[in-house]
């Protein structure tokens, strides 16, 4: 079955400490991997997706695909970076998410 | 900067009631998405316009939902009767193509509460 699993609910850090969303996927085939943010009192938005292969805001994420993992990624945390992250999966032109991690940056 | 829209933002009906809910996707955008999603989980996709024709609906409780993209610009969702496990944030999205790699831009949502 086509799954994204984020095990994390809830991932409290303080600011200036390393951030690693996990995102673990179960899909046949060879899927497109996303991260989409959402904001307080904004609209769920794309972050980054991996096969532009970039960094956005600090953030990079990894395909291991040994691992069936997407791990998203930034050394120093900044207060902003308080958001709802959603990992998903592309295949057969449909997106399949997860259930989202809230990232917390305390000051 | 371009927008998808959505409306009401905000629903609170009875169950047995009908409900509807309207997108209009950023222009030039040939998919539509509506993705309902569940307090404490991710979107998940009902249906999925090209154009103006169905492409994907196998999540679609037909039985009750129904979805229209008639002229293949704005959308129409609708329930009926609306029961107390529809109440969900239902998710507009569109995009250029509907291909996987595609970016998908999504509305504010439309709060759907059922009494």
């Amino acid at each position: 079955a086509q799954r994204v699993t984020q095990p994390e609910k809830l991932l409290s850090v303080f600011k200036g400490a390393p951030v690693e969303l996990k995102c673990n996927y179960s899909y046949s085939g060879s899927p497109e991997l996303f991260w989409y943010v959402q904001y307080s009192r904004q609209r769920l938005q794309l972050l980054l997706r991996h096969i532009s292969r970039e960094s956005i805001k600090g953030f990079t994420a990894d395909l291991n695909k040994g691992e069936t993992s997407f791990h998203l990624k930034k050394p120093f945390a900044q207060e902003e970076d308080s958001a709802m992250y959603y990992c998903a999966v592309g295949g057969y032109n449909k997106l399949i998410f997860g259930a989202g991690t809230r990232l917390a940056v305390h000051p | 900067e371009a927008e998808v829209a959505q409306s009401p933002r905000y629903k609170i009906t009875e169950k047995s009631q009908a409900v509807a809910f309207w997108c209009d996707p950023i222009s030039g955008h040939a998919t539509l998405y509506w993705y309902r999603q569940i307090l404490g989980q991710g979107p998940e996709l009902l249906v999925q316009f090209q154009d103006e024709s169905v492409v994907d609906d196998s999540q679609l409780p037909k039985d009750r939902f129904s979805a229209e993209r008639l002229k293949g610009v704005d959308s129409t969702l609708k329930i009926q009767p609306a029961e107390l496990g529809d109440s969900a944030m239902y998710l507009c999205a569109s995009s250029f193509s509907g291909a996987s790699t595609d970016t998908q831009y999504f509305g504010p949502g439309t709060r759907l509460t059922v009494l």
